[in-house]
């Protein structure tokens, strides 16, 4: 198994450049997830889907789109990019621990990271 | 607002010695607790706790959680240099379809 893996690893773009950072896992999970990790911040939830079809908001949304078609693949779209969006970017995926209404998933395997610098 | 705020936000040590890094949450519909070591990459999982008292241990790392006082510790024994990195904690919430919320890390380093 590959595992959780995004591409590019890095990436520079000008203020107002759209792109699409790709996320892909190979593990059948569930659920799949955004995050972004600025210095002194720790990880915060971008965007996260629980299935394929279904995508809801973390922490913070704004100006990002993803859209969850298969199981296997999740990206995240900056639609115009600002100076605010220079981060590392994680993808990360989880089983589901039971499938019972109300269970939640844990033990996210996350990938290598996206170096993101919008000048 | 749910928090998540770990302590201390770093922390400097020689070989050998044994630290304590901490994590106190408030947040609505409690699930788990998670701890990760972030080094110069992605963070890998260390322990999932959801049971006040019951110490989790894999070699020279421990850790326990406090549900009533709501806090965490993540105890490493005889560190290594090999243990420099970021220590995060997150809590993990019930209903929420799945939402992890971190803490800002501790930044660990080991001397020799």
């Amino acid at each position: 198994n590959a595992g959780v893996t995004q591409t590019p690893k890095f990436q520079v773009l000008k203020t107002g450049q759209s792109m699409t950072l790709q996320c892909a896992q190979d593990m059948n999970h569930e659920y799949m997830s955004w995050y972004r990790q600025d210095p002194g911040m720790g990880l915060r939830l971008i965007h996260y889907s629980v299935g394929a079809g279904i995508t809801d908001q973390g922490e913070v949304p704004n100006g990002y789109n993803v859209s969850r078609s298969t199981t296997e693949d999740f990206p995240l779209r900056l639609l115009s990019a600002a100076p605010s969006q220079t981060s590392v970017y994680f993808c990360a995926s989880s089983y589901s621990r039971g499938g019972l209404a109300g269970s939640s998933y844990n033990e996210q395997f996350f990938g290598p990271g996206t170096r993101l610098t919008v000048l | 607002e749910d928090k998540v705020v770990q302590s201390p936000l770093s922390l400097v040590v020689h070989e050998g010695d044994t630290v304590t890094l901490n994590c106190s949450y408030e947040v609505t519909n409690f699930r788990s607790l998670l701890w990760y070591k972030q080094e110069k990459k992605a963070p890998t999982f260390l322990f999932m706790l959801t049971s006040s008292g019951i110490e989790k241990k894999s070699g020279r790392l421990s850790s326990i959680l406090d549900k009533k006082e709501l806090f965490s510790i993540l105890n490493i024994t005889a560190t290594q240099t090999g243990d420099s990195a970021i220590y995060l904690c997150a809590v993990e919430k019930w209903y929420s379809g799945y939402a992890l919320n971190f803490g800002k890390g501790t930044s660990l380093l080991v001397t020799p």
